[in-house]
């Protein structure tokens, strides 16, 4: 597996207070996804980044901002967190290498579970 | 915009079982297919992919998928299905040249003993 890490793991937070999601890679790769995993939605995509300072949205991208002002961290901002924001947040990367076996494949972070009261 | 349907939300299956879980997708151009498996409490890691070739293609832990073009789908098939499959199913797709997944709703797998 890529060395992704997420943190915190898990997260309580009240309604109304700003949180920030942590995403450390350690295998150079230039996308990073965030995405947040619901029960019947299965994954959607919040925001991408396709290189330091280059960041796109995703479907879900409304109440989120992101930045990455280095290749190994990708912060996912929740301006002012709402309940319907309570959900698994995941982020992952994607190998561009295109002479390797895991060409174009996707590795995923463990996760980090939000909580909005 | 592409689409991915997962067909089967939630299967349930007896141990050697076989398995077929299905995974539709909409876009008609170059298209690069995936399945990934999420174990309860765990991250999503990769069960296959497909770019090109052969269109049947074998992953890990005995799963294999069946590219058929003319149909837009890419199955997920397992002859005989163990307590340890137990987990979330889900297809992906990007487009040729792409590095942005369309992923399905997933299908939830219990398998019981």
């Amino acid at each position: 597996d890529a060395g992704i890490t997420q943190s915190p793991r898990h997260k309580v937070t009240e309604t109304g207070t700003p949180v920030t999601l942590r995403c450390h890679q350690t295998e150079n790769h230039r996308y990073m996804y965030w995405y947040r995993q619901d029960p019947g939605h299965g994954l959607r995509l919040i925001h991408y980044s396709y290189g330091v300072k280059d960041t796109d949205k995703g479907e879900v991208s409304d109440g989120y901002s992101v930045s990455r002002s280095k290749t190994e961290d990708f912060l996912l901002t929740l301006e002012s967190a709402t309940s319907s924001q309570t959900s698994v947040y995941f982020c992952a990367t994607n190998s561009e290498a295109s002479g390797s076996s895991s060409y174009n494949e996707q590795f995923f972070g463990p996760g980090t579970r939000l909580t909005v009261l | 915009a592409q689409s991915v349907s997962q067909h089967n939300h939630h299967v349930i299956l007896s141990e050697a079982a076989s398995l077929e879980l299905g995974c539709n997708y909409s876009y008609g151009g170059t298209v690069n297919l995936f399945w990934y498996v999420q174990y309860p409490g765990q991250h999503l890691q990769l069960l296959l992919k497909y770019f090109s070739g052969d269109p049947l293609v074998k992953g890990i832990k005995g799963f294999e998928a069946e590219f058929i073009k003319s149909k837009f789908s890419f199955n997920l098939r397992k002859p005989s299905v163990q307590w340890s499959d137990t987990a979330e199913y889900f297809c992906a797709v990007k487009r040729g040249g792409s590095y942005i997944p369309t992923f399905g709703r997933g299908t939830s797998l219990i398998v019981h003993p």
